[in-house]
């Protein structure tokens, strides 16, 4: 069954401000969880990703947060612009033998008021 | 210069029929995968292949049967359709798990509509 979930399944912010897109899960045997973004009529592309021995990793305007003691995973998105106007899926990935086993959660929808 | 390639982007066909969505990646890769995404946006793995062979066959009614001719192609065939297979369908493809995190290289999807 589903193991991955957001709390949120919109969000709407004010261009300039800074995104926080939650995500809980509940599969502590996860290698790494990653974030997605899917803008609208394409597939999901990764953005960033946290091993599961971490709590925090930057990238350029995003930074993932690890919670593992509330097993929670949060997208942090600095100077929210129209071009992050997506759906973001969070993923817990369990890698076997000859495959990768992402499961996703539910998404959440950012839109970006201008 | 597509990564990750499939056709058709969008399908309209009867229930009953059968149809047939192509996927092709250029990356190198070993392993292939198709995802279903339901109307709620919901992505759930059906299959994935590494160099030819079936890895992962998750409970998806055997009226789908995917097809690996080489590691560079992982067609998806439908038998028989029906309403409830209406969604988008989206390939990907990742190298071999190694020390990576585990990124996929998805498509831009085939929506099917059943009719």
């Amino acid at each position: 069954g589903e193991s991955v979930g957001l709390h949120l399944p919109t969000l709407s912010v004010q261009e300039g401000d800074n995104s926080i897109i939650n995500c809980a899960y509940s599969n502590s045997a996860s290698d790494y969880f990653i974030w997605y973004k899917q803008e609208s009529g394409k597939g999901p592309q990764f953005i960033i990703d946290i091993r599961s021995n971490m709590d925090k990793r930057q990238g350029q305007r995003v930074t993932v947060l690890l919670n593992k003691t509330v097993k929670h995973l949060s997208l942090q998105i600095a100077a929210t612009q129209p071009g992050d106007s997506a759906v973001y899926f969070c993923a817990e990935n369990r890698s076997g033998a000859g495959s990768y086993q992402l499961t996703f959660g539910k998404g959440t929808k950012l839109s970006v008021i201008p | 210069d597509t990564a990750v390639s499939q056709t058709p982007k969008y399908l309209v066909t009867q229930m009953g029929n059968d149809k047939s969505i192509k996927c092709e990646q250029n990356l190198g890769h070993d392993t292939m995968y198709w995802y279903k995404q339901d109307s709620k946006k919901f992505l759930k793995i059906m299959f994935s292949y590494n160099n030819k062979e079936l890895i992962i066959n998750e409970t998806v009614p055997n009226r789908f049967s995917p097809k690996s001719p080489d590691k560079a192609h992982l067609n998806l065939h439908i038998n028989s359709l029906e309403l409830g297979d209406s969604a988008v369908y989206f390939c990907a493809s990742s190298p071999t798990p190694g020390s990576s995190s585990g990124e996929l290289f998805f498509g831009e999807g085939s929506r099917l509509t059943v009719l």
